[in-house]
């Protein structure tokens, strides 16, 4: 059965720094891997997703991820944080029409 | 066009009491899923549908039924709700092969006493 595990509970970070959020999982085949945000009382939103081909994905306000297959891996990347990133992320890996969430990752931004 | 539209989004029940959550869509998607979402745990698959007349279960499907009778609505049954399934639930539908997104209705907090 496939997993994903978010290594991070809680994130902070300072508005204008870097963020990398961290995802890996465990299958036997390459997955499609996606990348979803949820701000506090809304939906998920989906932020990129990877299915094959060119292993940086570039996604929606700012964000990139990069899948690594050697170390099963699919982190979610930042380089200048806004206030408005202040939410909860989550990693998904889709496998036969199950797709399966990571636990999240809670991200603070500071001024 | 309206999406995922979940009813209602506030429930709460006794327990023991059955109760149906609402799911439609109006993308023409075939596949449509049912999540809950309790904290620490993200999201967890209950039941999904491929298309109309097909239903499976997902990672915690107990307590809990589906039927997809039409493309556009997948209901949720709770036969006999029990304080475990206080929670989150969002429902969300696609297009089978899933290239694109995943969408999500705007949720349903359930509160079972």
């Amino acid at each position: 059965a496939q997993s994903v595990t978010q290594p991070d509970i809680h994130i902070t970070v300072s508005e204008g720094a870097s963020l990398e959020l961290r995802c890996n999982y465990s299958y036997g085949a390459t997955p499609y891997l996606f990348w979803y945000v949820q701000s506090p009382g809304q939906g998920l939103q989906l932020l990129l997703k990877y299915f094959s081909g060119d292993t940086l994905v570039q996604g929606i306000k700012g964000f990139e991820a990069e899948f690594k297959r050697s170390q099963s891996s699919f982190n979610l990347r930042k380089p200048s944080v806004h206030w408005s990133d202040a939410a909860e992320y989550f990693c998904a890996v889709l496998t036969d029409y199950k797709l399966s969430f990571g636990a999240g990752t809670t991200v603070t931004v500071r001024a | 066009n309206a999406g995922v539209t979940q009813t209602p989004k506030f429930q709460v029940l006794k327990t023991g009491q059955s109760m149906t959550l609402q799911c439609a869509q109006d993308m023409n998607h075939e596949y449509m899923s049912w999540y809950r979402q309790d904290p620490g745990m993200g999201l967890r698959l209950i039941h999904y549908s491929v298309g109309a007349g097909i239903t499976d279960q997902g990672e915690v499907p107990n307590g809990y039924n589906v039927s997809r009778s039409t493309t556009e609505d997948f209901p949720l049954r709770l036969l006999s709700a029990a304080p475990s399934q206080t929670s989150v639930y969002f429902c969300a539908s696609s297009t089978t092969g899933f290239n694109e997104k995943l969408f999500f209705g705007s949720g349903t907090q359930l509160s079972v006493l």
